[in-house]
């Protein structure tokens, strides 16, 4: 158990409808990454935060969003969803070191 | 721009036997850290072994070891005495230098193993 919790672990909807999911870093870390393996694009980053405010955005499309809460939980918002928005997201959370911890993911399937 | 390539789709190893994984990074910054995750059918990504690109030694795990080249730009990594557990798939990911963003890593295609008994 790497401490960082997500939800829902599995997700089915349709195309044109919006998701949201949820990750809990670990106790004390501060950062939240968020990830997206898919079968096209392999594991991708797309999202950074640090304690509330967004860092680095990597190849994430504006139909997605996040944020991150005062609680320092983070949300990724899934809008308009199309067939190839069906991946495996992760959400990870980074110590001091700087070790990556992952979530177990949760998982999309867009119909 | 940073790139990682696993050049191995799939491999097979016979249980208890070692196994080299491929990994081939491409990178301008001579600041950089080189990691391996491991993912079973199940879908958690499960740390395995990190090697920063100015650690003297090959970094070693367990059963786990990296085989670092850093003029070959290779990063291999060895898994000794394979067990049934090993089957997964294996990424490869590197960090680039920039200690603000420390958990962006950019990932390899992956290589699918299998452990025969």
């Amino acid at each position: 158990d790497s401490g960082v919790t997500q939800t829902p672990k599995h997700l089915i909807t349709a195309t044109g409808q919006r998701v949201t999911l949820r990750c809990s870093p670990r106790s004390g870390d501060l950062s939240v990454y968020w990830y997206q393996q898919s079968l096209d694009q392999g594991l991708q980053f797309l999202i950074h935060y640090y304690n509330g405010e967004e860092r680095a955005k990597g190849n994430i499309l504006e139909r997605f969003s996040a944020q991150q809460f005062p609680d320092l939980h983070s949300e990724l918002n899934l809008s308009s969803l199309e067939l190839g928005d069906s991946a495996l997201y992760f959400c990870a959370s980074t110590d001091l070191g700087g070790e990556l911890f992952f979530g177990e993911g949760s998982r999309l399937t867009v119909l | 721009a940073q790139k990682i390539t696993q050049t191995q789709p799939g491999m097979f190893v016979q249980e208890k036997e070692a196994v080299t994984l491929d990994c081939t990074y491409d990178t301008s910054d001579p600041s950089y850290g080189l990691f391996w995750y491991k993912q079973p059918s199940s879908g958690e990504m499960i740390f395995l072994i990190y090697q920063g690109s100015y650690d003297q030694q090959n970094a070693t795990e367990g059963r786990y070891s990296l085989n670092f080249q850093k003029a070959r730009k290779s990063a291999n990594l060895v898994i000794s005495a394979s067990q049934l557990g090993d089957s997964a798939m294996y990424f490869c990911a590197m960090r680039g230098p920039h200690s603000s963003n420390t958990g962006k890593l950019i990932f390899g295609q992956g290589t699918t193993l299998q452990v025969k008994p």
